[in-house]
């Protein structure tokens, strides 16, 4: 149980365009989502907290215009990446943590390659 | 402010070898969790351990094993008799107990057991 989806896992678009990242919680209902950023042999960084129903809380430094998400579900979040640019490039992975216990699973996260 | 110190960003050893991987961590909590994570090459993270702040208990899992010492605020991870398939970067994170939640990440440390 407690699986975690990300679609697509990856995707390459042009500089300029946006990309929405979906999340979901397949098997359990979540409460809070988490979005992280792992940059190339970085660590990952939190970007967002993302609670059902209500707006995100972003990061110190994490443009809320740009990444925008929507935790509409208690099954799903999504992240679009607006106006991407090349700088944007990285892997992005969520979590989803289950409504009566902290335990956070992991999806297998997105590769973003903006050109 | 909470951090998670992986001091060894990367090690070698040859295969049969043990190693021991490092992690301090800092917090103001009572309540916190401690967990360690493998990345593969393919970008999935994968749960290896959760421990609370209050069960200071080693524990051994097979080939794994780990130590949490609070007096040190360490909790280091030992793989005995090292295989190639261990090569990956591990990832110790740290979470604050109650309704936060969102896990802070060492920097990794890169394992490489070679043949």
């Amino acid at each position: 149980g407690a699986v975690v989806s990300q679609h697509p896992s990856r995707v390459i678009c042009k500089s300029g365009t946006s990309v929405k990242i979906e999340c979901r919680s397949l098997d359990f209902q979540a409460t809070t989502m988490f979005w992280y950023r792992q940059f190339p042999k970085q660590s990952l960084m939190l970007m967002a907290t993302s609670n059902e129903g209500s707006k995100a809380t972003y990061e110190q430094g994490v443009e809320k215009d740009k990444f925008l998400i929507n935790h509409a579900s208690l099954t799903l979040s999504t992240l679009t990446v607006t106006s991407a640019h090349p700088e944007d490039s990285s892997f992005y992975i969520c979590s989803a943590r289950l409504r009566t216990d902290y335990e956070q699973y992991f999806g297998p996260g997105t590769r973003l390659t903006v050109t | 402010a909470q951090k998670v110190t992986q001091a060894q960003t990367e090690i070698s050893v040859v295969e049969k070898e043990d190693v021991t991987l490092d992690c301090v961590y800092e917090t103001r909590d009572t309540t916190y969790y401690l967990f360690w994570y493998k990345q593969p090459p393919s970008g999935e993270l994968v749960f290896l351990i959760r421990r609370n702040s209050f069960d200071e208990q080693n524990e051994i899992s097979g080939r794994y094993s780990w130590n949490f010492q609070k007096s040190t605020s360490s909790f280091n991870f030992t793989i005995t008799a090292s295989q190639v398939v261990d090569s990956a970067v591990y990832f110790c994170a740290l979470s604050r107990g109650g309704s936060q939640g969102n896990l802070i990440f060492g920097k990794g440390t890169k394992l490489s057991v070679k043949p």
